[in-house]
């Protein structure tokens, strides 16, 4: 398995647009989440799944923000409009069911909103 | 889960072993404790975990005390690929799993 896949890895968007973060989990894994991570406030949980049902999604920081899992294979994050404080690097992970078992990221997307 | 407890940075120089400790002291009788490290600009990356007993693979040992309300991570010859922000999290053995991360070491490996 290559690994979680995200893209695009590079995203620079002007305020007010949307933007959508793709990821592609490790096939067979049961949980997937999504993450942001910037300098003031580290890594942070936004969102994770369940067989792709959203369980928690306390972490996401506004409506702007949406997250989607159609399928066990894609997930994707949206914001919509995007605004300057949207810059960050996003983190897609997955991992299977039981607790003894370890998470897996992509590369993640760098987002920078201008 | 159990709230972790890190020192922010530590140094090491390269060639001795890196112990970087946590405290989880009130970590519950089914949370594991996992460590991750975040090399710059990569996604973390699994190290290792444990529940009681010690554990070691080909990254790194894990010691946690016989109470479990901390442990210690042992890279045994730091090199300065190992420069990176370590990361102690407490997990539970079922249910959701809400993988959380607190801010972690910041270990800087010395030539």
């Amino acid at each position: 398995d290559a690994g979680v896949i995200q893209s695009p890895r590079h995203e620079v968007t002007e305020m007010g647009q949307e933007v959508t973060l793709r990821c592609k989990p490790i096939s067979g894994h049961d949980y997937l989440f999504w993450y942001r991570q910037t300098m003031m406030r580290g890594l942070e949980l936004l969102i994770y799944f369940n067989n792709n049902v959203p369980i928690d999604d306390s972490g996401m920081p506004e409506d702007r923000f949406s997250a989607k899992m159609p399928n066990a294979s894609f997930s994707t994050l949206k914001i919509q409009p995007s605004e300057p404080r949207d810059s960050a690097v996003y983190f897609c992970a997955s991992s299977f069911t039981t607790g003894d078992t370890e998470a897996f990221f992509g590369q993640g997307t760098r987002l920078t909103v201008v | 889960d159990a709230k972790t407890t890190q020192p922010p940075s530590m140094d090491c120089a390269e060639g001795r072993a890196a112990n970087l400790p946590c405290n989880h002291s009130t970590i519950s009788g089914n949370e594991y404790v996992y460590w991750y490290r975040q090399i710059h600009s990569q996604g973390p990356q699994y190290i290792i975990h444990g529940l009681k007993n010690n554990e070691t693979n080909e990254m790194a040992s894990l010691i946690i005390t016989e109470d479990r309300k901390s442990s210690t991570l042992i890279l045994p010859h730091a090199t300065l690929r190992d420069t990176a922000v370590y990361y102690c999290i407490a997990l539970n053995s079922g249910g959701y799993q809400k993988v959380t991360f607190g801010i972690g070491t910041k270990l800087q490996v010395i030539p």
